[in-house]
């Protein structure tokens, strides 16, 4: 079946510097991909999706190129902020309209 | 638009009680899934509800249950609580034209 797999937590980092964390995923076919934040307390937010091969998603200066030689979906930011602390959810949309989802990175922005 | 909605916001119950928690999803949405999240990280799948009917369960005991009402609202309802039952529980609902969900905030469950 499909899965997705995302690199373990947490990440620590100090402001502005770049970020990466890493997504790959099984699927049959092309599923759609998400990436999903939550911050503290709260509910999941939708960061940004591609839904085909080669789709790049963005918003809030984060960046994930849909990659089907690689089967990943890594996300990016050039250069992140305290506020960015959350945990980060990668997922994919398999055939029946579920999505699978990866394990969840926690990311920490020290000052 | 209003989000989706998850009530109570807070529960604290006994060891052995009943919980009942509530979900209303966005207008228009008629699939409804239901998320525990323990130790504040990953998302165990519980249920999925559309139109009505439950088309998926998780791997939980059968004293996790729910049901989805007419106009597309659910419950979720946890039987014989148990401390391990301690968790934050998400609601996510979702269209079939609809690329990914939309979550309420959860209710954070005490189980003392």
């Amino acid at each position: 079946g499909n899965s997705v797999t995302q690199m373990e937590g947490p990440v620590t980092l100090s402001e502005e510097a770049f970020l990466t964390i890493n997504c790959t995923y099984t699927a049959t076919g092309y599923p759609s991909l998400f990436w999903y934040v939550q911050y503290p307390g709260e509910g999941l937010q939708l960061l940004l999706k591609a839904t085909k091969a080669d789709d790049k998603g963005s918003n809030k200066g984060f960046e994930a190129t849909y990659r089907k030689e690689t089967t990943s979906f890594h996300l990016e930011k050039g250069s992140v902020q305290v506020s960015d602390s959350a945990v980060y959810f990668c997922a994919s949309r398999d055939s029946n309209y579920q999505l699978i989802w990866g394990a969840g990175t926690k990311l920490i922005i020290k000052p | 638009e209003a989000g989706v909605t998850q009530s109570p916001t807070h529960l604290i119950k006994t060891r052995g009680q009943q919980a009942t928690l509530r979900c209303s999803p966005i207008s228009g949405h008629t699939s409804v899934y239901w998320y525990q999240q323990a130790l504040g990280l990953g998302l165990q799948f519980l249920l999925w509800y559309d139109e009505g009917e439950e088309r998926n369960r998780g791997n939980f005991p059968p004293r996790f249950s729910g049901r989805q009402f007419p106009n597309y609202s659910s419950e979720l309802n946890v039987n014989a609580l148990e401390l391990e039952d301690s968790a934050l529980y998400l609601c996510a609902s979702s269209s079939s034209t609809l690329y990914g969900y939309t979550f309420g905030s959860g209710t954070r469950l005490t189980v003392v």
